[in-house]
């Protein structure tokens, strides 16, 4: 069956540290993959976006992330973490032949100083 | 408008009422999506809208809840008889094309007592 998965439900990571979260799909062929993040009490965000090429990409906010075909990975990532990134961050996947976002359960992100 | 907009953004109803909330997409948009998010949990897909098609209501869990999309446009998704496991956070998204990434309203919390 078609899925996505973030295997971590709650990451601690201290203010400035790097930062990785977890994506991975199932899927028959690569679909659009894309990273959104949601603030307490807020709606969700569009950080970036994959669909063909280079397989490492820029979003906002100084977050990238990195398609692994051989993984069917799309792991999130930025390199110093600040305080204003504790949130809840979402991987989707939509497959080519239906425009249709599926959504990974969700990765609480929590800084600490 | 600029966004996504959700009505009303906190609803408090009895249970066995019935509610609408309300989702004004972006003008231009083709695609409007239903999801839900209840407390501690991923998103829930509920249903989606495309264009004139008719829409997928796969996600739906009841016939208790119903959705319609008006002229291409705004979308009220109703909720019959309200129980109180229906509290959680309804979250509508538009999308132009997939290549635009999905534009999320702020969402409408649903408390039902």
């Amino acid at each position: 069956a078609q899925s996505v998965t973030q295997p971590d439900i709650h990451i601690t990571v201290s203010e400035g540290a790097s930062l990785e979260l977890r994506c991975n799909y199932s899927y028959g062929a690569t679909p659009y993959l894309f990273w959104y993040v949601q603030s307490p009490g807020q709606g969700l965000q569009l950080l970036l976006k994959y669909f063909s090429g280079d397989t490492l990409v820029q979003g906002i906010k100084g977050f990238e992330a990195e398609f692994k075909r051989s993984q069917s990975s799309f792991n999130l990532r930025k390199p110093s973490v600040h305080w204003s990134d504790a949130a809840e961050y979402f991987c989707a996947v939509v497959p080519f032949s239906y425009q249709k976002v599926t959504f990974g359960t969700g990765t609480k992100l929590q800084v600490i100083p | 408008g600029a966004g996504v907009s959700q009505s009303p953004s906190n609803k408090v109803t009895e249970k066995g009422k019935d509610v609408e909330l309300r989702c004004d997409p972006i003008s231009g948009h083709t695609a409007l999506y239903w999801y839900r998010q209840s407390l501690g949990q991923g998103l829930e897909f509920l249903i989606y809208f495309q264009g004139n098609s008719a829409p997928d209501k796969s996600g739906l869990p009841s016939d208790r809840f119903s959705a319609e999309r008006t002229g291409g446009s705004v979308s009220t998704l109703t909720i019959q008889r309200t129980q109180q496991e229906d509290s959680a956070v309804y979250l509508c998204a538009s999308s132009l094309d997939i290549a635009s990434g999905y534009t999320f309203g702020s969402g409408t919390r649903l408390t039902v007592v």
